[in-house]
């Protein structure tokens, strides 16, 4: 299995609602990773999780919070967000030996009204 | 610093003929450089790498890349272009290997037309 999944797809979300992106991989990768990519840019990185603990964290404002439960879940909690956080938010994840073949979900696309 | 340069917004090629995306870099010590692949609505998807060895790098699909130290590049290349190459494409740089963060280019659109 090869695969990384995004729940949900699609998002749509008032400034001051709560929500949660999920994100699932069992390829026993232990180093997952959390982008933002608004529409014909590349990716950016928010957050680095190896072996279940933060280790990069790119200066990313407090509204997004990101959760590693276990090696196969990441969550990003969102809480209070502006309409510029609207974009695709990517999850991938790659073995901690081989951090740049990394492997992506599909996306959520969020959409913040 | 590291970064990456793709100077071509897009790219057209006609179904059949040879394409090329270009990418040039810049960082201190030695490169490892990265091609990923971007479809309309998906996540992106590894092409191929070069990290040491042969300047002839061949990855998925029939694309391969050429290192070229001298020019600071890592152009990527595929001998007969498809209707569904049709995609974005995006070089990546790492100054270290075993490093989780690398720097995306700001991506080439390939349309590859009947």
């Amino acid at each position: 299995d090869t695969e990384v999944t995004q729940t949900p797809k699609h998002l749509v979300m008032g400034m001051t609602n709560k929500k949660s992106l999920k994100c699932e991989q069992h390829m026993g990768h232990r180093a997952m990773y959390w982008y933002k990519q608004k529409a014909k840019k590349p990716p950016e990185l928010m957050f680095v999780y190896s072996y279940e603990k933060l280790s990069i964290n790119e200066s990313v404002p407090s509204r997004f919070s990101p959760e590693c439960p276990n090696s196969s879940l990441l969550n990003l909690h969102l809480h209070a967000l502006q309409p510029e956080d609207s974009a695709l938010y990517l999850c991938a994840s790659s073995q901690t030996r081989d951090p740049n073949t990394q492997y992506f979900g599909p996306g959520t696309r969020l959409t913040v009204l | 610093a590291q970064s990456v340069a793709q100077p071509e917004d897009q790219v057209n090629v006609a179904e059949g003929n040879p394409l090329t995306v270009k990418c040039t870099y810049s960082v201190s010590g030695n490169p490892y450089l990265f091609w990923y692949v971007q479809y309309p609505n998906r996540g992106l998807q590894f092409l191929l790498k070069y990290i040491t060895g042969d300047n002839l790098v061949k990855g998925s699909y029939g694309f391969e890349a050429e290192f070229n130290k001298s020019q600071t590049s890592f152009h990527l290349k595929k001998p007969s272009a498809l209707v569904s190459d049709s995609a974005l494409y995006f070089c990546a740089v790492s100054a270290l290997y075993n490093f989780n963060k690398f720097y995306f280019g700001s991506g080439t659109k390939l349309n590859v037309k009947p």
